[in-house]
């Protein structure tokens, strides 16, 4: 069974901080990952997608990674700002059988202070 | 283009009440699922479904909760003689049939009083 841990839970950095959110998964056997964040009492906006075959994927200030071999990606988010002040979600699809359930972790609360 | 839309944004059913949640995935997508958001706790898959078949069915209660995705109109799922426990947020997400990236809807947060 499939399961997928985020470290840290939460996390509170001053403006302007490079950081990393990390995500690990216990089955290497995956058909993509997917970044999410979510507003408090919002619904789920996409982040970024990787694919299996892929290593990472950019988008803006954004930059996420997976190794599949050691059970990892991590999302890198460069001059964070107050705006991106969320929870951030990993989530897998597990392909085969699970094709198109996404397995989530529990999450890092990001604060981001000016 | 139009996102995945939801509707009611909240619900507010008494105990032993009839839910029932829509969902209007993205336009060109064909494939739809269905999550639940439990208090203080993560998301967890219910369902999947296609244009008339249901794909996965693994996260589903076994009692009291069905999901149809029809050939015409939204999706829906529905929570016969609900309970306390099924208050949580409902979030629907869409994707299409080349790429499994998945859009998410803004939720229905269901009360049961």
């Amino acid at each position: 069974k499939q399961e997928v841990t985020q470290i840290p839970a939460a996390l509170s950095v001053p403006e302007g901080e490079n950081l990393v959110l990390n995500c690990s998964f216990t089955d290497s056997a995956i058909y993509n990952l997917q970044w999410f964040r979510q507003d408090p009492g919002k619904g789920l906006t996409s982040l970024l997608l990787i694919q299996s075959s892929q290593r990472e994927q950019t988008s803006g200030r954004l930059n996420a990674s997976l190794d599949k071999s050691s059970g990892r990606s991590t999302l890198y988010i460069a001059a964070s700002q107050p705006g991106d002040s969320a929870t951030y979600l990993c989530a897998l699809n597990a392909g085969g059988t699970s094709y198109g359930k996404l397995t989530f972790g529990q999450g890092t609360i990001l604060t981001v202070h000016p | 283009n139009a996102g995945v839309m939801q509707n009611p944004r909240h619900l507010v059913r008494r105990r032993g009440q009839e839910a029932r949640l829509r969902c209007s995935p993205m336009k060109g997508h064909s494939h739809v699922y269905w999550y639940r958001q439990l208090p203080e706790e993560g998301l967890k898959f219910m369902v999947y479904l296609q244009k008339e078949n249901i794909i996965d069915e693994s996260g589903m209660p076994k009692e009291r909760f069905s999901a149809e995705f029809p050939k015409e109109g939204p999706s829906i799922l529905r929570i016969q003689q609900v309970v306390r426990g099924d208050s949580a947020a409902y979030f629907c997400a869409s994707s299409n049939r080349w790429r499994n990236e998945q859009y998410f809807g803004p939720g229905t947060r269901l009360t049961v009083t």
